[in-house]
């Protein structure tokens, strides 16, 4: 595809369902990265692939949260027993460096808004 | 750990004025990048400009300029002759150049330009 695909675009959960967040990145691209935005702020990093590597899971909130990228190229975030604090828009974005990004730009996806009630 | 502050929730501009949306931030890293991101409605994050902490010369994109301050820690944005497709939410953001890729947020200036 032309740019990193996420889906589904809106998520409605109930709280203590669990979900699952799929992002497929621009097809070569070695870097992954999650994002969470909540409403009214910035994007926070939660956490990065380098292939099927995790190499940073440090901004994960819980371990509720769990990410995977089993083949080096699409990716699922799931979050289990939702919380109504999990409710934000999650950000998928890829690059083609490796790890070196800055090098070569970070590409975003649209996003899933997941919404706990 | 590096923190980014961004003082103006809301701006607005006259199309084809000009308009400056400020950005500090804190770290005690030498090196490093800064960015400025664009959000519209498709939420989609948008890369406007970079620059290297290590370059004096501040950073230019067309229409968009930069105000890099590397003592007083401030990077400003200049957007020259606004459009109505600027609109937008803008982030500005911090990366260390070693020993993590994550991007630092701030929480977003929203841009609008009036007709």
């Amino acid at each position: 595809g032309a740019g990193v695909s996420q889906s589904p675009r809106y998520k409605v959960a109930k709280r203590g369902q669990d979900v699952a967040l799929r992002c497929d990145p621009i097809s070569g691209h070695v870097s992954l990265f999650w994002y969470q935005q909540a409403l009214g702020q910035g994007p926070e990093f939660l956490t990065y692939f380098q292939n099927e590597a995790q190499l940073d899971k440090s901004g994960l909130p819980s371990d509720r949260f769990f990410a995977e990228r089993p083949e080096g190229s699409v990716s699922t975030l799931k979050i289990q027993r939702t919380q109504q604090e999990d409710s934000a828009v999650y950000l998928c974005a890829s690059s083609m460096d490796r790890g070196r990004y800055y090098n070569s730009p970070l590409h975003f996806g649209n996003g899933t808004r997941l919404t706990v009630t | 750990a590096q923190t980014v502050t961004q003082s103006q929730p809301e701006m607005s501009v006259q199309e084809a004025e000009t308009v400056t949306l400020s950005c500090t931030y804190d770290t005690s890293e030498s090196n490093y990048y800064l960015f400025w991101y664009k959000q519209p409605p498709s939420r989609q994050m948008i890369l406007v400009i970079r620059q290297e902490a290590y370059k004096q010369q501040n950073a230019t994109e067309n229409r968009f300029s930069v105000n890099f301050q590397k003592a007083a820690k401030s990077f400003s944005l200049k957007i020259s002759d606004s459009q109505l497709g600027d609109t937008a939410m803008y982030f500005c953001a911090f990366m260390k150049t070693i020993g993590s890729e994550k991007l630092v947020f701030g929480k977003g200036t929203k841009l609008t330009v009036n007709p």
